[in-house]
């Protein structure tokens, strides 16, 4: 089963708000990463950390991997209708030995943005 | 350049139905991934290929559940007989594992209802 708490579950904003959401685990990961899935489709990656303490952009989001490496955030600034959708955080163990690179999915925030 | 194609998009069908669900990587991905969504159980990964051998099928539900990846550019997910609990989005997605890191990137997804 799933091993990541991501919160909130979902969230109601006006658009221009800035939107903050979180992932945490019981476990070590080796890397963070951060999808968005649009309805009818699949999750696409918005951002991917690699190291303890890493700070990413990417426009409007910005991304923090802790520096216990158990947990990340995702910050979107300014929101804007077309961020409505579910955003997963996954975590994932380096490749190697046993290990193949498996994600694990923490359970989704649903944003919704009014204009 | 295309990303994962899944096919179809939707199915219905009757419950003791067979259903096969198809999946075609992105051109030189050695990894192939089947993930089920829903709203009770998140994203649950199904089986994972590597150079088109199954390495982990821990997640296949049971035995009406099963897998191929005849090639590197084609893969199958059968459900025989199926059941109105499989209702659900059925998600391929392939990466390239040969680093440290490696990106799962996803297709549409398939909307399977069973009735």
């Amino acid at each position: 089963g799933q091993q990541l708490n991501q919160s909130p579950q979902s969230m109601f904003i006006q658009e221009g708000e800035d939107v903050s959401m979180n992932c945490t685990s019981s476990s070590i990961f080796n890397t963070w990463l951060w999808y968005k899935q649009d309805p009818g489709e699949g999750p696409v990656l918005l951002i991917a950390l690699y190291k303890a303490g890493e700070l990413t952009s990417n426009g409007r989001l910005t991304a923090q991997f802790g520096i216990t490496r158990k947990d990340s955030f995702l910050n979107i600034s300014a929101s804007i209708p077309s961020d409505v959708g579910i955003y997963f955080c996954a975590g994932q163990r380096r490749a190697g030995g046993t290990s193949y690179g498996k994600l694990t999915f923490g359970q989704g925030t649903i944003l919704t943005v009014h204009p | 350049d295309a990303g994962v194609i899944q096919s179809p998009r939707h199915e219905v069908t009757e419950m003791g139905q067979e259903v096969t669900l198809r999946c075609k990587p992105i051109s030189g991905h050695n990894s192939l991934f089947w993930y089920r969504q829903t709203m009770m159980r998140g994203l649950e990964l199904l089986i994972y290929f590597n150079n088109n051998v199954p390495i982990d099928d821990s997640g296949m539900p049971e035995d009406r559940f099963s897998a191929k990846m005849p090639n590197a550019s084609f893969s199958t997910l059968k459900i025989q007989p199926s059941e109105p609990r499989d209702s659900a989005v059925y998600f391929c997605a392939s990466s390239l594992k040969g680093g440290l890191v490696d990106i799962q990137y996803f297709g549409a997804g398939t909307r399977l209802s069973v009735l």
